[in-house]
């Protein structure tokens, strides 16, 4: 079993449509979850973290995370063809530091 | 982009050939990190230095020699690599290794293709 699942897609979404990206992680004692985006042939860069249960907002993007659930969540509202990239979800359990393979999402114009 | 940067951004090698990566931080940070990048595969965390000192080596082939000589500045050795180890070569620096809330910000990375 992978340590971060989550689906490769693509994930075709039309432009002002919400975006939902999903992860599970397998380590009950992770405690640090964080989306990346990555476009193609750039380096991740930080969308969102989120450390406790519930929802976290920062303008069109909200995490989800249920620890209980072993999942978290990405929706990105009023998606925007400069939103088509491929998502990292990260999980971190102190010295233990994994990615997923990431989710690739397309936003169709 | 410009915290974290990184060269050569392109690396053509052989396998008896001998070649370092640089990478270096611009934001006072104290851990750094090597990830490496395969096609179709998660990031796979390699190196952590935590205030100069490794603190992680996950399982990496010892023709991967990393070096750390001050908190700002981070190599990777390579000598005798396979083809298989051609991938993208990520560098990471965050406020510190110990923080279970870190975040970690990247650098451009370094596309290494080894023949």
């Amino acid at each position: 079993q992978k340590e971060v699942e989550q689906n490769s897609g693509p994930l075709s979404v039309p432009e002002g449509a919400i975006a939902s990206l999903n992860c599970t992680y397998s380590d009950r004692g992770s405690q640090s979850f964080f989306w990346y985006r990555q476009y193609s042939g750039k380096s991740p860069e930080l969308i969102m973290s989120i450390y406790s249960n519930g929802d976290k907002e920062d303008g069109r993007f909200t995490a989800q995370l249920n620890k209980a659930s072993q999942y978290v969540s990405l929706l990105i509202r009023d998606s925007q063809p400069s939103d088509s990239a491929t998502y990292l979800c990260a999980v971190r359990n102190f010295n233990k530091f994994y990615f997923g393979s990431g989710t690739k999402l397309n936003v169709k114009p | 982009e410009t915290g974290v940067t990184q060269t050569p951004r392109h690396l053509v090698m052989g396998m008896t050939n001998k070649k370092s990566l640089k990478c270096e931080q611009h934001l006072g940070h104290n851990a750094m990190y090597w990830y490496k990048q395969s096609a179709k595969k998660p990031l796979e965390l390699m190196f952590v230095y935590n205030f100069k000192e490794q603190t992680e080596n996950n399982s990496v082939p010892s023709r991967f020699s990393p070096e750390c000589p001050n908190s700002s500045h981070l190599f990777l050795h390579l000598h005798t690599l396979q083809p298989e180890d051609s991938a993208l070569y990520l560098c990471a620096s965050s406020q510190d290794w110990t923080g279970n809330t870190d975040t970690q910000y990247f650098g451009p990375g370094t596309r290494l293709t080894v023949l």
